[in-house]
């Protein structure tokens, strides 16, 4: 089936930073999601993409919509304390129930604090 | 509004037992999707209820199952509970447009003993 392989898994961050992440498949993907979960929370949702070759802004989030429809990307830019938690890029599997179905989600990229 | 709610917050069982758990949507919302969160894993997609008829499974065995009610509402239900089923199982619910994305509850953390 359908796969979204997330990277990095983690990094640790300084504040004021900018960060990247991104988030890959072997098929394609017609949305694209990025959640954030803290801990004991549910996600919440950030920014959802659309078209291939969107970039949207949320904020201090930038996501893009991979030309291929295979990838995606979240920066953060000047980072602050509380953008740590888990960000997970998801999207709905081509095929049964289309944008209204079920979610694929990567495993996460967790961002934590540098010592 | 409120958000999505999810009952218990934690519940301990013991290998064997059934767990029951719960999930209100947010109102207006006639989706709701169940999904599993083990340690250090991404979310699996479940169950997927939309006007009270299941629309889609993941891959998990049939002692998974569930239900939504006329208000929209839903449990899950795990029967014959093996070690591996503890994890946090998040609720999510969304409307019937297109467009519009799954919005999740807090979770409910189920531990097997």
């Amino acid at each position: 089936g359908q796969q979204l392989n997330q990277s990095p898994q983690s990094m640790f961050i300084q504040e004021g930073e900018d960060v990247s992440m991104n988030c890959t498949s072997s098929s394609i993907f017609n949305t694209w999601l990025w959640y954030k979960q803290d801990p004991g929370e549910g996600p919440v949702l950030l920014i959802a993409l659309y078209k291939a070759g969107e970039l949207t802004s949320n904020g201090r989030l930038t996501a893009q919509f991979g030309i291929t429809r295979k990838d995606s990307f979240l920066n953060i830019s000047a980072s602050i304390p509380s953008d740590v938690g888990i960000y997970f890029c998801a999207g709905p599997p081509l095929g049964y129930g289309g944008s209204q179905g079920n979610l694929i989600f990567g495993k996460g990229t967790k961002l934590s604090v540098k010592p | 509004e409120a958000g999505v709610t999810q009952s218990p917050t934690h519940l301990i069982k013991t290998r064997g037992q059934q767990a029951t758990l719960r999930c209100s949507p947010i109102s207006g919302h006639t989706s709701v999707y169940w999904y599993q969160q083990a340690l250090g894993l991404g979310l699996q997609f479940l169950l997927w209820y939309d006007e009270g008829e299941e629309r889609n499974r993941g891959n998990f065995p049939p002692r998974f199952s569930g239900r939504q009610f006329p208000n929209y509402s839903s449990e899950l239900n795990v029967n014959a509970l093996e070690l591996e089923d503890s994890a946090l199982y998040l609720c999510a619910s969304r409307t019937g447009r297109a467009t519009d994305t799954q919005y999740f509850g807090p979770g409910t953390r189920l531990t097997v003993l």
